[in-house]
């Protein structure tokens, strides 16, 4: 089955604490990204990858980290959280950088920084 | 630059009535226009989108969305909706050649028996 998985799905932590959230597609998509998801601003994106070794920063990428060694892996790093980082965060990938390209969502990791 | 605004954060409508979501874009160049649901805890999934040609678009669950330029807005409607239909709805953008994509903050459809 074609989708996007992360891990984990919660996580509770603490200030400070370096964490990673694991994104991975297996439908061979070049362009993977990330969200973070706040009631009253939608989602908006924390970082981009066009392909392997290629990143780049979306919106809102303070804070955050990613690396793009493999073709389907896509990992969201905080290197040192902190509360104001609590929040929904979603993976999504699609087949290429194209403007016109669907986006594929995974499920969502639920982030609480204390 | 791109932005998307959703000018409703919640409509109410009872079972089988009809329903407009409004979303309203701005853009300096060609862009393409995306609908997202997220029903309760769960990911994004599309709904539709406009790429080019036609105005009116079909999407699935029997929603539409139609482009409008001169008005820089991509409205979603349904005739009638179904219970099933409660969730949050997202607008999203994509400006020609522009690798970011930008959402609007959401709108939640409450369907009402």
């Amino acid at each position: 089955e074609a989708q996007v998985t992360q891990n984990p799905r919660y996580l509770i932590t603490v200030t400070g604490k370096k964490l990673t959230v694991t994104c991975s597609q297996n439908m061979n998509h070049e362009y993977m990204s990330w969200y973070r998801q706040d009631p009253g601003l939608g989602l908006r994106q924390i970082y981009y990858s066009m392909n392997v070794e290629v990143t780049d920063k979306g919106d809102v990428p303070e804070g955050y980290k990613v690396s793009r060694k493999e073709k389907r892996n896509f990992p969201l790093i905080l290197e040192s959280p902190s509360p104001n980082q609590t929040s929904l965060y979603f993976c999504a990938s699609s087949l290429k950088g194209a403007s016109t390209d669907t986006q594929y969502f995974g499920p969502g990791t639920r982030l609480t920084v204390l | 630059a791109q932005s998307v605004t959703q000018l409703d954060s919640q409509v109410p409508v009872f079972e089988e009535a009809p329903v407009e979501l409004r979303c309203n874009y701005s853009s300096s160049v060609s862009v393409y226009l995306f609908w997202y649901v997220q029903y309760p805890n769960q990911g994004l999934q599309l709904l539709l989108k406009y790429l080019s040609g036609s105005t009116l678009v079909k999407g699935i669950n029997g929603f539409e969305a139609e482009f409008n330029k001169s008005q820089t807005s991509f409205h979603l409607r349904k005739p009638s909706v179904h219970i099933s239909d409660t969730a949050e709805y997202f607008c999203a953008v994509r400006s020609g050649g522009y690798q970011k994509v930008t959402f609007g903050i959401g709108t939640k459809l409450q369907v009402i028996p």
